[in-house]
């Protein structure tokens, strides 16, 4: 069935450093791919998404990028400070109503 | 000016209770969901309702049981509480349509504990 495979689990940087985090879908048929950020307590949030017919996005410190080929696509964070530590979802959809995440990956930038 | 809001925030309640958690949006949006957070974070789906029909149900045992009386409402009543209910709860929404996935906006999320 469809799944969304996402790595690491947790991840912890130095303020000022990179964070890439790693996921795989299994449905060919996806096409659209969000990344969501949830804080301590709070709603998941949407940071950025692509769409399949794109290879890169950029958002000021963050980029997505996609290889339909291989099926995953990663989440680039540059430059990382204090507020960007909170746990980061990937997900992927074919248009159907259904997201399916990823399970998570716990962020830590330490200060 | 809350864009998807659910109620209520915490629920505490014994095994076997019957509860409701209540979602509206004012986004205008077409399509509404509900998803279970368990401890470990894992997010799943669990029914998808677009203009106040179901669309997507994820095995999702029969004691749960969404209503959406509007295309702005989407509530859920669970039976028979056990356990393993216990999680946080999202509702969220979004202008779905035929031609794909847009961003889903979530509600604030109803902890439910159960004794």
């Amino acid at each position: 069935g469809e799944n969304v495979e996402q790595h690491p689990s947790t991840l912890s940087v130095q303020e000022g450093d990179s964070a890439v985090i790693k996921c795989t879908y299994s449905d060919s048929a996806s096409n659209y791919f969000p990344w969501y950020k949830q804080e301590l307590g709070k709603r998941p949030q949407l940071i950025i998404d692509i769409r399949s017919n794109v290879g890169e996005k950029k958002d000021q410190r963050i980029a997505v990028t996609l290889n339909k080929t291989a099926k995953h696509f990663s989440l680039h964070i540059t430059e990382t400070q204090p507020e960007d530590s909170a746990v980061y979802f990937c997900a992927a959809s074919r248009g159907s109503y259904k997201l399916i995440f990823g399970s998570g990956t716990r962020l830590l930038v330490r200060p | 000016d809350t864009a998807v809001s659910q109620t209520p925030k915490y629920l505490v309640t014994q095994m076997g209770n019957d509860k409701s958690i209540k979602c509206e949006q004012n986004l205008g949006h077409d399509t509404m969901y509900w998803y279970k957070q368990d401890s470990k974070k894992f997010l799943k789906i669990m029914f998808s309702y677009n203009n106040k029909e179901l669309i997507i149900n994820e095995t999702v045992p029969n004691r749960f049981s969404p209503k959406s009386p509007d295309k702005a409402h989407l509530n859920l009543h669970i039976n028979s509480l056990e356990l393993g209910d216990s999680a946080v709860y999202f509702c969220a929404s979004s202008q779905d349509g035929a031609g794909g996935s847009n961003e889903q906006f979530f509600g604030p999320g109803t902890r439910l504990t159960v004794l």
